[in-house]
């Protein structure tokens, strides 16, 4: 049920730069909320790596920026390591039906 | 230290009602802003957003879901319990729970999650 759009899938090799897209409506992202994202490696649980649209939380590396732009907004990932091997995932608020949180469809980076 | 951690049942029957506690460290569920929600993931899929309890008790629900859970805390032990009833085999998941962390952002009040626990896997079968 996400009302969030992401590719699928994206890849690059290393040192290259990748982005994601996150396209939302104008309930969400169009309505001025913030997108935050966050990145789940193998096996354990999401964590935070970009809130407020461009914000990076403390030991996150600047390689990763965030932007948000309309109805959509991005990831992207410059100087793509083998440890950015992962799944991505954007999140918002929604205003519709007494207001909710909503997550993206997800995107599995892959390093080549 | 934020620290959160799910307990529960592993395995629920189909039409069971499914009970998981978050039991929460490093923060109060009665500090204005803070909230604590329940996010699932199925294998191999995306994460989906379940529910969600603020500090002032004001809660928010699935629309997909909302006549299947409730969503409850206790302040006082660091708890938080999430209930779904009428389990089915779809709802097969690691349901995790996570800190919302409250922002200005955008010229409003908004939220994320910045500490979630480390998950808990539930399996509905007969």
């Amino acid at each position: 049920q996400s009302v969030l759009t992401q590719p699928p899938s994206v890849s690059g090799a290393p040192g290259q730069r990748v982005t994601i897209s996150c396209t939302g409506s104008s309930s969400n992202i169009g309505a001025g909320y913030d997108v935050h994202w966050y990145q789940q490696l193998p096996g354990t649980a999401p964590k935070l790596l970009i809130y407020g649209n461009s914000n990076r939380p403390s030991g996150v590396p600047d390689r990763f920026s965030g932007s948000k732009s309309g109805t959509s907004a991005s990831l992207a990932i410059t100087g793509l390591q083998a440890e950015d091997e992962a799944d991505y995932y954007c999140q918002s608020y929604d205003s519709s039906l007494s207001g909710h949180y909503v997550f993206g469809t997800g995107t599995k980076v892959t390093v080549l | 230290q934020i620290t959160l951690k799910e307990s529960g049942p592993t395995l629920v029957k189909p039409t069971q009602t499914l009970t998981l506690t978050c039991t929460f460290s490093g923060f109060s569920l009665s500090t204005s802003g803070v909230g604590v929600g329940w996010i699932r993931q199925p294998p191999g899929k995306a994460l989906e957003w379940l529910a969600l309890i603020y500090w002032d008790d004001d809660k928010r629900y699935s629309p997909s879901l909302k006549s299947r859970l409730t969503i409850t805390k206790d302040t006082s032990k660091n708890q938080v319990v999430l209930t779904m009833t009428n389990m089915d085999p779809v709802d097969t998941a690691t349901y995790y729970c996570a800190h919302r962390r409250s922002f200005y952002g955008s010229g409003s009040y908004q939220g994320y999650f910045d500490y979630w626990g480390q998950g808990t896997l539930v399996t509905v079968s007969s």
